[in-house]
């Protein structure tokens, strides 16, 4: 099925453990993004990328990094979780000229 | 920063009454988006807005942008347990290239 695909779905870390959070879309879209909600906080930013090639900070960038592997694919990296990035991470996309987000399922991801 | 916020925060109703979610900011926006979430999934785009005054129906549901593009409202007649669930707004200024500020939501339970 066409979509934005995303994994692990569940993933619990330890406090200064690293991880990466894999994105994948199939519908060539130029846009993507890394969204991370919480409880009485909507959808927070972390990092976009315009286009393949490129990626900026978001609303909440500290603590992450991102890597726009090819149009396809865009990363986040936690590379020393902390207790304050549990949390359920989304994974974004959309096409140039349109509106409207496609999502992937979430990363559900305790950090204890 | 512009801010998105949703009220009421937690609605629960009998299935058949009529409600209204509103989304208030105090930011003008060139488009305005309503999505609603289930449990362990990803928002699901429901309709887009991007005329100040702007009414467009989905079935049961009503929803239409301020005059001054800065809020919105959504209405559901005779809702149904099918329309549980999470629903947020997101404002939007760079069609094409999204960086979409999220509301705070609106979880709604309806009672069969």
């Amino acid at each position: 099925n066409a979509g934005v695909t995303q994994t692990p779905k569940f993933q619990v870390l330890k406090t200064g453990q690293s991880m990466t959070l894999q994105c994948a879309q199939d519908m060539n879209h130029n846009s993507m993004y890394w969204y991370r909600q919480d409880p009485g906080m909507g959808l927070r930013l972390i990092y976009y990328s315009a286009s393949e090639g490129t990626t900026d900070k978001g609303e909440v960038p500290n603590g992450y990094n991102v890597s726009r592997l090819n149009k396809r694919e865009f990363s986040l990296r936690l590379e020393s979780a902390a207790p304050s990035q549990t949390s359920v991470y989304f994974c974004a996309s959309i096409d140039r000229g349109a509106y409207g987000y496609t999502f992937g399922s979430g990363t559900r991801l305790t950090v204890v | 920063t512009q801010l998105l916020e949703q009220s009421p925060q937690f609605l629960s109703i009998q299935e058949g009454e009529n409600l209204t979610v509103y989304c208030n900011s105090s930011s003008v926006f060139s488009s305005l988006q309503w999505y609603r979430q289930e449990p362990g999934e990803g928002p699901v785009l429901l309709v887009t807005v991007v005329t100040g005054g702007e009414v467009k129906k989905l079935k049961r549901l009503t929803f239409q942008f301020g005059d001054a593009r800065k809020d919105s409202s959504l209405h559901i007649t005779a809702a149904q347990p099918g329309d549980t669930g999470l629903y947020l707004c997101a404002g939007g200024n760079n069609f094409g290239n999204e960086k979409l500020t999220f509301g705070t939501g609106t979880r709604l339970t309806i009672i069969p």
